[in-house]
């Protein structure tokens, strides 16, 4: 079964608006972190953003915030203000435990910000 | 404080060679994974390492191999080569114990088998 699900292969936004990227997971362990990596075309992961499972509020970065609903295991990304540059692949990715060895990570949604 | 560095950026073998990739972790990192992103896909886990010993291990035949070394820089190897092989290799370092566990990956070696 998978572990994270992004069921959004690719996304288009208009420059300086709002998108939301979904993501979801299963894990049945109680601590966890979860992770929002940017790849761009050069290949390196950038880390967005993170929230751990005992977090109480959602996690902020910027322009980039984190909608964590614990209930239902989704952890979707918010990028408010879209510019051009944020044109990428985004992965979200879980760590399983305090100290996961394993970060596994969701298949990627693609986004286009046109402008 | 220098990043985490990955060579070489890109590199063409044939199949039934072996291959030897390289990273030096960020200053203070004593914990490297290593991850196989075939196009198109996301990272794939390989193996962690932790003061040189392997502490973790994904889905990978023995022919993936590791090494950490004193100044936790590392290396991974692939033995005879395969076609499927070829992928993005990725190196990520943290600390060990860390407020997020948060991992800072290198830029990649894009390894081409034919």
């Amino acid at each position: 079964a998978q572990k994270i699900t992004q069921t959004q292969p690719g996304m288009f936004v208009q420059e300086k608006e709002a998108v939301t990227l979904d993501c979801t997971y299963d894990t049945s362990d109680p601590s966890y972190g979860l992770f929002w990596y940017k790849q761009p075309s050069s290949g390196e992961m950038i880390f967005l953003i993170y929230q751990g499972s005992y977090d109480q509020q959602n996690a902020t970065e910027g322009r980039y915030s984190l909608n964590f609903q614990k209930a239902r295991k989704s952890a979707n990304l918010v990028i408010s203000a879209s510019q051009l540059g944020d044109s990428a692949m985004y992965f979200c990715a879980m760590r399983e435990g305090w100290d996961g060895q394993n970060f596994v990570f969701g298949p990627g949604t693609r986004l286009s910000v046109l402008p | 404080e220098t990043g985490v560095t990955q060579s070489p950026t890109h590199l063409i073998k044939t199949r039934g060679q072996q291959v030897t990739l390289r990273c030096s972790s960020q200053s203070g990192h004593n914990t490297v994974s290593w991850y196989q992103q075939a196009l198109g896909q996301g990272p794939q886990f390989i193996f962690q390492y932790y003061r040189e010993e392997e502490n973790g291990r994904g889905n990978f035949p023995p022919r993936f191999s590791g090494l950490q070394f004193p100044n936790y820089s590392s290396e991974l190897n692939v033995n005879a080569l395969e076609l499927d092989d070829s992928a993005l290799y990725l190196c990520a370092s943290r600390p060990l114990a860390g407020e997020d566990n948060e991992q800072f990956f290198g830029p990649g070696t894009r390894l081409t088998v034919l």
